[in-house]
C-alpha cells in the first residue's frame, strides 16, 4: 500500500499569505496524484488533479505541483473562504490511498 | 449537470446491514465508475472500493472484503452500496464520487454523503 503523508498537519495563515502543503508518497506514483478541499460538514471537492491541473472552476490561486513522490499544492493569496482541510490522493495502485489531511484556519 | 444525491442517514445496530444509493445525473452513467469513500467523525478520507458503471466489476478494499457489496442499476442511473456486519467503527459518513476506476483517474464529483451511526 502507498502511504501518503502530508505536512503540515495544521496551518494557521493570515488571509493574502500564501500557503505551502506537501505531499510525500512512500513510492514513486508518477503524477497520479490529486488534490482536494473539504469545508465543515462539506463533501471534498477536487481542486488540482494529477499534480498540477487545475480542475474547472477552480480558482487560480491555486495550483499544484510535482512528480513522483514529492508534491506541493500552493495557495497563493489564501481568502477566508479557503479555510479547509485539505488532501491529497494517489490513484497509480490499489489500494486507492488518501493522505491524512491538512487543516488550514484563518488567523 | 453533474449531480450525484445518496439517501438519507440510517442509524443501525451492531450486526445490521446497510445499503446506501447514489442516484447520478447529467451524464451518461455507463461512462464513469462510482468509487465510495467513507470518513469516520473527525478522521480523514478513507477508500472503501469502486465499482464500474458498464460491466459491474468491482474492487474493494481489503479490510472490508466479505462484508461490503456495490452495484449498479443502469435502468435508474443509481449505484448502491452494502455494508454488512455492522461494527460501531463503521460509524462514518458514506460519499460516493464519479470516477476512480481507472489506473490514475481522479473523483471529479462527489455526493453530499450519508451519515451511517452504529449504535445498540
Amino acid at each position: 500500500e502507498i502511504v501518503l503523508t502530508q505536512s503540515p498537519d495544521f496551518q494557521s495563515v493570515t488571509p493574502k499569505e500564501k500557503v505551502t502543503i506537501t505531499c510525500r508518497a512512500s513510492q514513486s506514483i508518477g503524477s497520479s496524484l490529486h488534490w482536494y478541499q473539504q469545508k465543515p460538514d462539506q463533501s471534498p471537492k477536487l481542486l488540482i488533479k494529477y499534480a498540477s491541473q487545475s480542475f474547472s472552476g477552480v480558482p487560480s490561486r491555486f495550483s499544484g505541483s510535482g512528480s513522483g513522490t514529492d508534491f506541493t499544492l500552493t495557495i497563493n493569496s489564501l481568502e477566508a473562504e479557503d479555510a479547509a482541510t485539505y488532501y491529497c490522493h494517489q490513484s497509480s495502485s490499489l489500494p486507492r490511498t488518501f493522505g491524512q489531511g491538512t487543516k488550514v484556519e484563518i488567523k | 449537470q453533474v449531480q450525484l444525491v445518496q439517501s438519507g442517514a440510517e442509524v443501525k445496530k451492531p450486526g445490521a446491514s446497510v445499503k446506501v444509493s447514489c442516484k447520478t445525473s447529467g451524464y451518461t452513467f455507463t461512462s464513469y465508475g462510482i468509487t465510495w469513500v467513507r470518513q469516520a467523525p473527525g478522521q480523514g478520507l478513507e477508500w472503501m472500493g469502486w465499482i464500474t458503471a458498464y460491466n459491474g466489476n468491482t474492487n474493494y478494499a481489503q479490510k472490508l472484503q466479505g462484508r461490503v457489496t456495490m452495484t449498479t442499476d443502469t435502468s435508474t442511473n443509481t449505484a448502491y452500496m452494502e455494508l454488512r456486519s455492522l461494527r460501531s467503527d463503521d460509524t462514518a459518513v458514506y460519499y460516493c464520487a464519479r470516477g476512480g476506476e481507472k489506473s490514475g483517474s481522479y473523483f471529479d464529483y462527489w455526493g453530499q454523503g450519508t451519515l451511517v451511526t452504529v449504535s445498540s
